[in-house]
């Protein structure tokens, strides 16, 4: 079965550094998701990407975040300038359709654990 | 907006006991229902989905879930765990708010089952 695959699964960096995380979504997928769960806490919400531009995106995803497809496998989140409070889980997902009414679950990846020291 | 509640935070069932597991969610239009579940180390898998029609809806491993509109609830049930259902299971919600639907879960429930 086609999977969504992450990489690195676990990184850690200095506060202030930029972290690229990278996805490589199902190949036949046209949405593309991000979604972070610090330790303890629920699943959230980043943003949604489609058609090469975002097509919603949460008040955690601020200016420090941008989100990039470079080319046809990979869909890649950019933290500019890290926190502390950006250490968590982020997960990517893709899915077929994602359009009012469809019926596309969301396919998730690994997962990349990122530490923020 | 949309919001989904998960009222166990974390059950411990011996082996053959049965599972239920609480979700309810808030939102006034139309929804799609979702039970995924983590595995210790893993990613987020689906168990299972409600868009439309039957109820109650049957999904992998044994599990199903009732969608009651009155209560704004989508339960997670198995009959019988095994000791390999140890996991973290999350009810999630999607809406359509946007030019895009996305998912809102709730905060999880682990699940522990003993021998």
């Amino acid at each position: 079965e086609p999977e969504v695959t992450q990489t690195p699964s676990h990184q850690v960096t200095q506060m202030g550094q930029e972290v690229i995380l990278r996805c490589v979504p199902i190949s036949n997928h046209l949405y593309f998701y991000w979604y972070r769960q610090i330790l303890g806490q629920k699943v959230e919400f980043l943003v949604s990407f489609y058609n090469n531009e975002i097509s919603e995106k949460s008040e955690i995803f601020d200016d420090q975040f941008s989100v990039e497809r470079p080319d046809g496998s990979n869909f890649t989140l950019k933290i500019r300038s890290t926190k502390l409070e950006d250490s968590a889980m982020y997960f990517c997902a893709s899915s077929e359709l994602g359009r009012v009414g469809d019926n596309s679950p969301l396919h998730f990846g690994n997962g990349t654990r990122l530490t923020v020291t | 907006a949309q919001s989904v509640s998960q009222h166990n935070h974390h059950v411990i069932l011996s082996e053959a006991a049965s599972l239920e597991l609480g979700c309810n969610y808030s939102y006034g239009g139309t929804v799609n229902l979702f039970w995924y579940v983590q595995y210790p180390g893993q990613h987020l898998q689906l168990l299972l989905k409600y868009f439309s029609g039957d109820p109650l809806v049957k999904g992998i491993k044994g599990f199903e879930a009732e969608f009651i509109k009155s209560k704004f609830s989508f339960n997670l049930r198995k009959p019988s765990v095994q000791w390999s259902d140890t996991a973290e299971y999350f009810c999630a919600v999607k809406a359509y708010t946007g030019t895009a639907s996305k998912l809102t879960f709730g905060t999880g429930t682990r699940l522990q089952v003993t021998l």
